[in-house]
């Protein structure tokens, strides 16, 4: 059974922490991702990366950086949280092959709250 | 660039009634069409997808066809069940895109026994 799972199901941080989101998966997947979920907003892209030590910018970099050191890891970084970083963060991944319709698998997510 | 419009939430049912969920998206290509589903406390999961025109994804006794006339993914089932209570997400992957998932905003559906 695929499985991606995120370090943490909650989190408080203070405005100005660095923060470390992780993310790990068993089903060595090419491809990662990172999307914040915020109401009437939907799911929106922060940053993937097709291959290990690999990454590229999504539509929301901002504030934001990542590491892939391993293939099965992909962390996400918070420079220095700021209040507007309260969200709810999903990681998932996929497996490359016929284009435009394989699957992406999703963590449960991780719920930060930035004080 | 690509997007995708979904009917505004929340949507209250009772069990066994008949549920739409409304999609369109605006693509420059020709790109496959997601419906995902996010149970509380849970991450997305893959509910049904299709891939080119007149496909008709189906799951769960959930089903949507992908219309390019009205550029539509319409999701629909004949009988929901409180269990069905989520989020729903609809979708599209395209080449412009860089095959990355484009999201609409999701749709709150609320089943009453």
């Amino acid at each position: 059974d695929v499985k991606v799972t995120q370090s943490s199901r909650y989190l408080v941080k203070r405005t100005g922490e660095k923060v470390f989101l992780e993310c790990v998966q068993d089903m060595d997947h090419e491809n990662m991702f990172w999307y914040r979920q915020d109401p009437g907003l939907g799911l929106r892209l922060i940053y993937f990366s097709y291959d290990v030590k690999m990454k590229e910018k999504g539509d929301i970099p901002e504030g934001y950086s990542v590491s892939r050191e391993k293939k099965e890891r992909f962390s996400l970084i918070l420079e220095s949280a700021s209040t507007n970083q309260t969200s709810m963060y999903l990681c998932a991944s996929r497996q490359p092959g016929q284009g435009l319709q394989e699957t992406q698998y999703f963590g449960p997510g991780t719920r930060l709250l930035v004080l | 660039g690509d997007s995708v419009t979904q009917m505004e939430g929340p949507v209250t049912l009772s069990e066994e009634a008949f549920l739409t969920i409304n999609c369109t998206y605006t693509a420059t290509g020709y790109p496959s069409l997601f419906w995902y589903v996010q149970y509380p406390g849970e991450g997305l999961q893959l509910l049904l997808k299709a891939t080119k025109a007149d496909d008709k994804g189906s799951n769960k006794g959930f089903e949507a066809t992908y219309r390019k006339e009205t550029t539509s993914f319409h999701l629909e089932k004949g009988s929901v069940q409180v269990s069905d209570s989520a989020v729903y997400f609809c979708a599209l992957s395209s080449v412009e895109y860089g095959n990355k998932l484009v999201f609409g905003a999701g749709t709150i559906l609320r089943v009453k026994s």
